[in-house]
C-alpha cells in the first residue's frame, strides 16, 4: 500500500530554517515525481516545490524561489524541503504528494502525506 | 500562470442531494483537469483527473466533465462522508495552480 509520512514541521522564529520530510512506502520511489503542496490557516492548496523521479530537475513557486531547496534520498525512499530565511507567510501545513504519472511529471498529485505545521512566529 | 475560479466558494446541501461545482480556467487548459477532496487534518485525495477519469477506489456517484476553460464536477447523491472542501487543479502548465475551494457543508 502507497504511504508518504510528512514530519520535521514545528515552530520557528523568523530568518530560521527548518528541514520537512517524506518517507515514501509501498512504490518505487526513484520512478516518480514528487511534490510539496502547503495550505496557509483559513487558505487554499498552494504548488510549493516539485522533483523529477531521478532528482535532476526541481522547480519552486516564485514565492518560496532562492529559500527552499526540495530534495530526494532514493536509498532512503525520503523527499526533502530545506527551508530557509522563513518568514510569517510561510506558515502554513506542508503536504508532500506522490505524482501519478510512472517516469515523468503529470503534476496530478494521486497520493498524499498527512500534512506536517509549520509555524513561523516570534 | 493560469488562474483557477471556482463556483460556489460555499454551499449547503441535504443528504441525497444532486450536487455541481464550477471550475474555470483563465485560459484553455484542454481536459487536464483534476478535482481534490479535502477534510480538515486529513490528506487531500484525488477524485477526477483529466477532467473526466474517474481514480482508482473512488465511488461512481463522483464524475468529472468540461474541457477548454470551462468544467463541472458532480456528486449525484450526496453521502454524509461527501461534506469537505473540493479543490479543481490544472496540470496543463507549471505551475499546477488550484482553484479556491468549495466549502460544501450539511444543511
Amino acid at each position: 500500500e502507497v504511504q508518504l509520512l510528512d514530519s520535521g514541521g514545528g515552530l520557528v522564529q523568523p530568518g530560521g530554517s527548518l528541514r520537512l520530510s517524506c518517507a515514501a512506502f509501498g512504490f518505487t520511489f526513484s520512478s516518480y515525481a514528487m511534490t510539496w503542496v502547503r495550505q496557509a490557516p483559513g487558505k487554499g492548496l498552494e504548488w510549493v516545490s516539485s522533483i523529477s523521479g531521478d532528482g535532476g530537475t526541481t522547480y519552486y513557486a516564485d514565492s518560496v524561489k532562492g529559500r527552499f531547496t526540495i530534495s530526494r534520498d532514493k536509498s532512503k525512499n525520503t523527499l526533502h524541503l530545506q527551508m530557509n530565511s522563513l518568514r510569517a507567510e510561510d506558515t502554513a501545513v506542508y503536504y508532500c504528494a506522490k505524482d501519478l504519472g510512472w517516469g515523468g511529471a503529470t503534476r496530478i498529485w494521486d497520493r498524499w502525506g498527512q500534512g506536517t505545521l509549520v509555524t513561523v512566529s516570534s | 500562470d493560469i488562474q483557477m475560479t471556482q463556483s460556489p466558494s460555499s454551499m449547503s446541501a441535504s443528504v441525497g442531494d444532486r450536487v455541481i461545482i464550477a471550475c474555470r480556467a483563465s485560459q484553455t487548459v484542454s481536459t487536464f483537469l483534476n478535482w481534490y477532496q479535502h477534510k480538515p487534518g486529513k490528506a487531500p485525495k484525488l477524485l477526477i483527473f483529466a477532467a473526466s477519469s474517474l481514480y482508482s477506489g473512488v465511488p461512481s456517484r463522483f464524475s468529472g466533465s468540461g474541457s477548454g476553460t470551462d468544467f463541472t464536477l458532480t456528486i449525484s447523491s450526496l453521502q454524509p462522508e461527501d461534506f469537505a472542501t473540493y479543490y479543481c487543479q490544472q496540470s496543463y502548465s507549471a505551475p499546477g495552480t488550484f482553484g479556491q475551494g468549495t466549502k460544501l457543508e450539511i444543511k
